[in-house]
């Protein structure tokens, strides 16, 4: 069973352009996580998308964005890139019908912004 | 709001040692779930164990196993034997169980700011 995939590996983008990352769940999971992973400052909480809507959003402004597909992938965009948005992207995907909720995540995407 | 705290920001231990990570964490909620990943250098966050707060029997995974206190808020990992491919990043992490608020399921995991554990050979 293939796991969480993310696209693309590596990205690099210029300050204030528009950087779209991608995920596709583990198949037979409805909720998407994203999370933002930057140097020193840890794991952060960033969106979660379940059977398409967004059901929660962590402490991000609203240039943060993203949505969640009929066939449950996702993608984030991030808007008018800043540097400090340099950073580790994980994707993450869960089932109501795993025991003990558990959160499984893709590889991630590295986002630099020069 | 959660929060989920890791006092021992790196450890490092000879190898076929025992080593255990500490976690302690605030919550207000009775049932939860907690969580240890790890994040080897190739930054895939691996799920290592979790346990259920309304379980008293603390789980185990192999050579790894939790010290879960539910009382103190205390969650703890034990790593038995230590191997060098268990030189990593360790995450400890919490959830709440699903909401009803927003129709089931859960809200994402709040993480700890990590332990950075080297196993020497």
């Amino acid at each position: 069973e293939a796991g969480v995939t993310q696209s693309p590996t590596h990205l690099i983008k210029t300050r204030g352009q528009q950087a779209t990352l991608r995920c596709s769940p583990i198949s037979g999971h409805t909720s998407v996580y994203w999370y933002q992973q930057a140097l020193g400052l840890g794991l952060q909480f960033l969106l979660w998308y379940d059977e398409g809507e967004e059901r929660n959003r962590g402490n991000f402004p609203p240039r943060f964005s993203g949505r969640q597909f009929p066939n449950y992938s996702s993608e984030l965009n991030v808007n008018a890139l800043e540097l400090e948005d340099s950073a580790l992207y994980l994707c993450a995907s869960r089932s109501d019908r795993v025991p003990g909720n558990t959160i499984y995540f893709g590889e991630g995407s590295w986002l630099t912004v020069v | 709001a959660q929060t989920v705290t890791q006092s021992q920001p790196e450890m490092s231990v000879q190898e076929a040692e025992t080593v255990t990570l500490s976690c302690t964490y605030d919550t207000s909620e009775n049932n939860y779930y907690l969580f240890w990943y790890k994040q080897p250098p190739s930054r895939q966050m691996i799920l290592v164990i979790r346990q259920e707060a309304y379980k008293q029997q603390n789980a185990t995974e192999n050579r790894f196993s939790v010290n879960f206190q539910k009382a103190a808020k205390s969650f703890s990992l034990k790593i038995s034997d230590s191997q060098l491919g268990d030189t990593a990043m360790y995450f400890c992490a919490f959830m709440k169980p699903a909401s009803t608020n927003s129709g089931g399921g859960a809200d994402g995991l709040t993480f700890g700011k990590g332990t950075h554990l080297i196993i020497q050979p």
